[in-house]
């Protein structure tokens, strides 16, 4: 099965940074990969899918790049509701595995 | 407005047995593949299963299959997960989420319900 791997695993930034969240697919999966913010306490939401398309609502300071083995989603300008764990998920078939997550915390 | 709303979770011994429902509304129903994804304490996401619109092709995770089944009712809008022989590995948030659509097969989860919470303990 292909493992996805994230990096880092947690961060800390300051508002007005730009905040860079790497994910390597063990095996190439096109550009079949999305990436989603969690805030805490609350459920996951859909950021991007198929590597760099925004989801419908999403800020325009997110974006995501990549393809095969290695994507990248970053903040331009990171803002305090962008405190959220991030996870980058494959889906060019099952098992439909998600990355560890990164931690994006305010310094 | 799309709605998916989980129910069945609750306590159980470790080898129970558990039934997930969740029920979903504001869009067609059978014209999406269909998901459940968990998150046990203070972990990350893991893909459990998925079905697809007409419920004859699905995927059961490593960790799950043989335990769990995933089914769907699309006379109901329903999504099922029958959960078998029950771990403590298997406590966590269990959410319902629904396939993005756009190609054939699995696509990404565009919404998610709030989960129900399935706590395996003696």
């Amino acid at each position: 099965d292909i493992q996805m791997t994230q990096s880092p695993s947690s961060l800390s930034a300051s508002v007005g940074d730009r905040v860079t969240i790497t994910c390597r697919a063990s095996q190439g999966i096109s550009n079949y990969l999305a990436w989603y913010q969690q805030k805490p306490g609350q459920v996951p939401k859909l950021l991007i899918s198929t590597a760099s398309t925004l989801h419908s609502g999403v800020p325009s300071r997110f974006s995501g790049s990549g393809s095969g083995t290695d994507f990248t989603l970053t903040i331009s300008s990171l803002q305090p509701e962008d405190v959220a764990t991030y996870y980058c998920q494959k889906y060019n078939s099952a098992p439909l595995t998600f990355g560890g997550g990164t931690k994006v915390e305010i310094k | 407005e799309v709605q998916l709303v989980e129910s069945g979770g609750g306590l159980v011994q470790p080898g129970g047995s558990l039934r997930l429902s969740c029920a979903a509304s504001g869009f067609t129903f059978d014209d999406y593949a269909m998901h459940w994804v968990r998150q046990g304490p203070g972990k990350g996401l893991e893909w459990v299963s998925s079905i697809n619109w007409s419920g004859d092709i699905t995927a059961h995770a490593d960790s799950v299959r043989g335990r769990f089944t995933i089914s769907r009712d699309n006379a109901k809008n329903s999504l099922y997960l029958q959960m078998n022989s029950l771990r403590a590995e298997d406590t966590a948030l269990y959410y319902c989420a629904k396939d993005g659509g756009g190609t054939p097969g699995y696509n990404c989860f565009d919404s998610c319900g709030h989960g129900t919470l399935v706590t395996v303990s003696s």
